[in-house]
This record gives C-alpha cells, sequence and structure tokens, in this order.
C-alpha cells in the first residue's frame, strides 16, 4: 500500500525547536519530490515547503524562509522537516504530502500535531 | 490573505449541481497546472483534480475541473450529503516560486 505517516510533533515553547519525520512506503520514494503542507486550527491549507527528488532545488513559503529547512534521506525513506524559532503561528496539522508532477499531491499522511505555546 | 481567491462557501440540495471558483493570477492559475482538494476535518486531504481536469482512480466523474485564463473551476453533479467537505484549489506561483493554495470553500449540501 502507497502511505506515508508523520511523526515528531509535539508541544514546544516558542523560540523553541523541533523536527518532523515522514516516512513513506509502498512506492519508490526516491523518485517522487515531496512537500509540506500545513492547517492551523481554524484555517485552511498552506504549502511549507518542497523539495525535489534528488534533495535539490527546495522551496519554502515566506511565512517559514529562514527558519524551517526540509531535507529528505532517500536509503531511509524519510522526509524531514526542521522548525528552528518556532512561534504561535506555526501551531498547525502538519501533512507530508506526494508531489506528481505539475504541481499535485497526490498521496497524504494522516498529519502530526504542532503546538507552539508557553 | 490567499493568493488564490475561492468563495468561503456554497450550498445545494442534494442531487443537484455545484461549481467552485478559484481566481488567480497569469504567475500561478495563468501559467500553471490547477489542482483541487476535498478535506474532511480530522482526515487527510484527497486529490480529486489534477492538471486541470483529470481524475485520479477511484475519483467519480461526478467531480469534473476546468480552466480558463487565470480561474479555474470545480463541478460536481448529483449532489451527496457525503459531499459535504471544505474544498481547496491549489497551483504553483512561478514569480513567487512558491507552492499556493485557495483559502478554501466549505460545500454545504443541504
Amino acid at each position: 500500500e502507497v502511505q506515508v505517516v508523520e511523526s515528531g510533533g509535539g508541544l514546544v515553547q516558542p523560540g523553541g525547536s523541533l523536527r518532523l519525520s515522514c516516512a513513506a512506503s509502498g512506492f519508490a520514494f526516491s523518485r517522487y519530490s515531496m512537500n509540506w503542507v500545513r492547517q492551523a486550527p481554524g484555517k485552511g491549507l498552506e504549502w511549507v515547503s518542497y523539495i525535489r527528488s534528488s534533495g535539490s532545488p527546495v522551496y519554502y513559503a515566506d511565512s517559514v524562509k529562514g527558519r524551517f529547512t526540509i531535507s529528505r534521506d532517500n536509503a531511509k525513506n524519510l522526509l524531514f522537516l526542521q522548525m528552528n524559532s518556532l512561534r504561535a503561528e506555526d501551531t498547525a496539522v502538519y501533512y507530508c504530502a506526494r508531489d506528481l508532477p505539475m504541481n499535485a499531491f497526490d498521496v497524504w499522511g494522516p498529519g502530526t500535531m504542532v503546538t507552539v505555546s508557553s | 490573505q490567499s493568493v488564490l481567491t475561492q468563495p468561503p462557501s456554497v450550498s445545494a440540495a442534494p442531487g443537484q449541481k455545484v461549481t467552485i471558483s478559484c481566481s488567480g493570477s497569469s504567475s500561478n492559475i495563468g501559467n500553471n497546472y490547477v489542482s483541487w482538494y476535498q478535506h474532511l476535518p480530522g482526515t487527510a486531504p484527497k486529490l480529486l483534480i489534477y492538471e486541470n481536469n483529470k481524475r485520479p482512480s477511484g475519483i467519480p466523474d461526478r467531480f469534473s475541473g476546468s480552466k480558463s485564463g487565470t480561474s479555474a473551476t470545480l463541478g460536481i453533479t448529483g449532489l451527496q450529503t457525503g459531499d459535504e467537505a471544505d474544498y481547496y484549489c491549489a497551483t504553483w506561483d512561478s514569480s513567487l516560486s512558491v507552492g499556493v493554495f485557495g483559502g478554501g470553500t466549505k460545500l454545504t449540501v443541504l
């Protein structure tokens, strides 16, 4: 079965750091670009970051640029999102999503909740 | 404020048809493919339409997509109560080099 599963969410204080992981299975992970998408409570979906299958290039939303870093380990079928200098407005469910070519996300994980609060 | 503009809500009766619009600009919808997603609270979003008008395997033909210029439209026919959800359009913005989502449209099946 093709699937991705996120982990690593939790409660963190403002200014803190957290590393999210996304484990992929059932498909050739190294051949696909990947994304992180988030949804804050009561808000819509927000694209966060993209990484090409090879590891570069990478792109970020302006709201996280300079604070978040996307990376991947193709040997272990893992996608990561290193989140530093976290703010209250980063509180959201974070989804890992497989990238179809041409701007579409066809496989999504169940999401992991990140709460930034003191 | 989203780069792509969707109506906050739409509603229709069971069995009827509804359309959801998504308006952008030449740097996003005008020059890139559009995709559409269905999102039920507490679940993972589901891809409904990709490359403007293609349906993934398993998506019924009640769902359709179209694009004209800098706008795109999702159509849903034969509405069912199970279609009640939030719907989002998405694309790439070539000028900003970022992915963009619409603000989302809540569909109510009366």
